[in-house]
């Protein structure tokens, strides 16, 4: 069975420095696809980056970029000059597609707090 | 651009009472899911849809039924509501179905309490 584990129950940051939020995930399949979602106190889920597992290069998006390590099954996500408003909680997200059902699992989440 | 909508935002239901929790979108989403929230456990999927007419099983759905009848409307129906069914409810979709990268587009959930 696939899992995701997100091993940082809980993390900090002083603004501006860099985090980073680690994720591992049990597999084995080759074909899938990563996520990091971030939910703040509005409880609102949005979608901070995306990982398709046949590309080696990793994705970013302007201050988060992520780790992708496909033989060791890890996905971390960086996010650099952290914000204030960066604080919330993050999942990571692993789906697959196998035959006509799809699979998404998220991890239990880690709480990012940013201190000013 | 609505995106996704669920209604209600909150709902407080007796054991055993039945209910309906709505969710729809406007962006031709083929594919359709509910994920329950519950503290220190992550989203788990508990019904999807791949298009009309089409539904399949997730990883908790004893207890929760849904139907797709047209492609923007996917209902989930608690038939005899339990305290265990106490949690955050969201609806979530995304464009087209099998290997693409393309997101989940969440609604702003559903607070469910059963007493």
């Amino acid at each position: 069975a696939q899992t995701v584990t997100q091993s940082q129950p809980e993390m900090s940051v002083q603004e501006a420095e860099t985090v980073t939020l680690s994720c591992t995930y049990d597999t084995s399949e080759s074909d899938y696809y990563l996520f990091w979602y971030k939910q703040p106190p509005s409880r609102q889920m949005i979608l901070v980056i995306r990982q398709e597992a046949y590309k080696q290069q990793n994705a970013t998006e302007n201050r988060f970029s992520v780790n992708f390590q496909k033989a060791a099954k890890s996905f971390s996500l960086k996010i650099s000059d952290s914000q204030l408003g960066d604080a919330a909680m993050y999942f990571c997200a692993y789906r697959v597609t196998q035959g006509g059902s799809e699979k998404l699992v998220f991890g239990k989440g880690t709480k990012l707090t940013v201190n000013p | 651009n609505a995106g996704v909508t669920q209604t209600p935002k909150f709902q407080v239901l007796k054991t055993g009472q039945s209910m309906t929790l709505q969710c729809a979108q406007d962006m031709n989403h083929e594919y359709m899911s509910w994920y329950r929230q519950d503290p220190g456990m992550g989203l788990r999927l508990i019904h999807y849809s791949v298009g009309a007419g089409i539904t399949d099983q997730g990883e908790v759905p004893n207890g929760y039924n849904v139907s797709r009848s047209t492609t923007e409307d996917f209902p989930l129906r608690l038939l005899s509501a339990a305290p265990s069914q106490t949690s955050v409810y969201f609806c979530a979709s995304r464009r087209g179905t099998g290997r693409n990268n393309s997101p989940l587009h969440f609604g702003n959930g559903t607070r469910l309490t059963v007493t």
